[in-house]
């Protein structure tokens, strides 16, 4: 495989569950990121990991968990949801982001998620 | 703090004829660079393009090409020649040295057969 794979593509939980979205990235990347993406919302930048390091986590609240256990995966561990967050929750990955100034991203197709 | 605006929503142009997609932002930086990435009804958003802020000629990538106007703050992107496989979501987006991209609202392009 190459690119930016995420898993699952469609995700329905209930505001008791709990669950997790998988990404993995197979381009040699050092930096990762989860995104939220809402109808008619520019995309939302949730967390970054450099070198498996979080880096960022902007202002999200603890019902989302990243985990980065090294630079090939990334995990957004959810529970205890609410249904304003159900959205399209986009994976990408970047060379090293210090000192990064080209700002292209690789992105994953996205996990779905909708919270009843 | 930077912003980034796309104030169509939506726009549609018939196949094979040009379109043009605007795109705002606020900066006090003299450089930064500017993006337009494409997001296709179920897949991947990719990069189309790409312009540097010091760079006075305007970016070209095959058939999709910006109008940089840099005193104005604005980053159109224009397609020529449509084709069906043009139709997608295009954000503008803007990076200023080590920080992060950030993300206009969206264009919602369909292309007319």
């Amino acid at each position: 495989e190459t690119g930016v794979t995420q898993t699952p593509r469609h995700l329905v939980m209930g505001m008791t569950n709990k669950k997790s979205l998988k990404c993995e990235q197979h381009l040699g990347h050092n930096a990762m990121y989860w995104y939220k993406q809402s109808a008619k919302k520019p995309l939302e930048l949730m967390f970054v990991y450099n070198f498996k390091e979080q880096t960022e986590n902007n202002s999200v609240p603890s019902r989302f968990s990243p985990e980065c256990p090294n630079s090939s995966h990334l995990f957004l561990h959810l529970h205890t949801l609410q249904p304003e967050d159900s959205a399209l929750y986009l994976c990408a990955s970047s060379q090293a982001e210090a000192g990064s100034h080209t700002g292209e991203l690789f992105f994953g197709e996205g996990s779905r998620l909708t919270v009843l | 703090a930077q912003t980034v605006t796309q104030s169509q929503p939506e726009m549609s142009v018939q196949e094979a004829e040009t379109v043009t997609l605007s795109c705002t932002y606020d900066t006090s930086e003299s450089d930064y660079y500017l993006f337009w990435y494409k997001q296709p009804p179920s897949r991947q958003m990719i990069l189309v393009i790409r312009q540097e802020a010091y760079k006075q000629q305007n970016a070209t990538e095959n058939r999709f090409s910006v109008n940089f106007q840099k005193a104005a703050k604005s980053f159109s992107l224009k397609i020529s020649d449509s084709q069906l496989g043009d139709a997608a979501m295009y954000f503008c987006a803007y990076k200023q040295g080590a920080q992060k991209l950030v993300f206009g609202q969206g264009t919602r392009l369909t292309i007319n057969p």
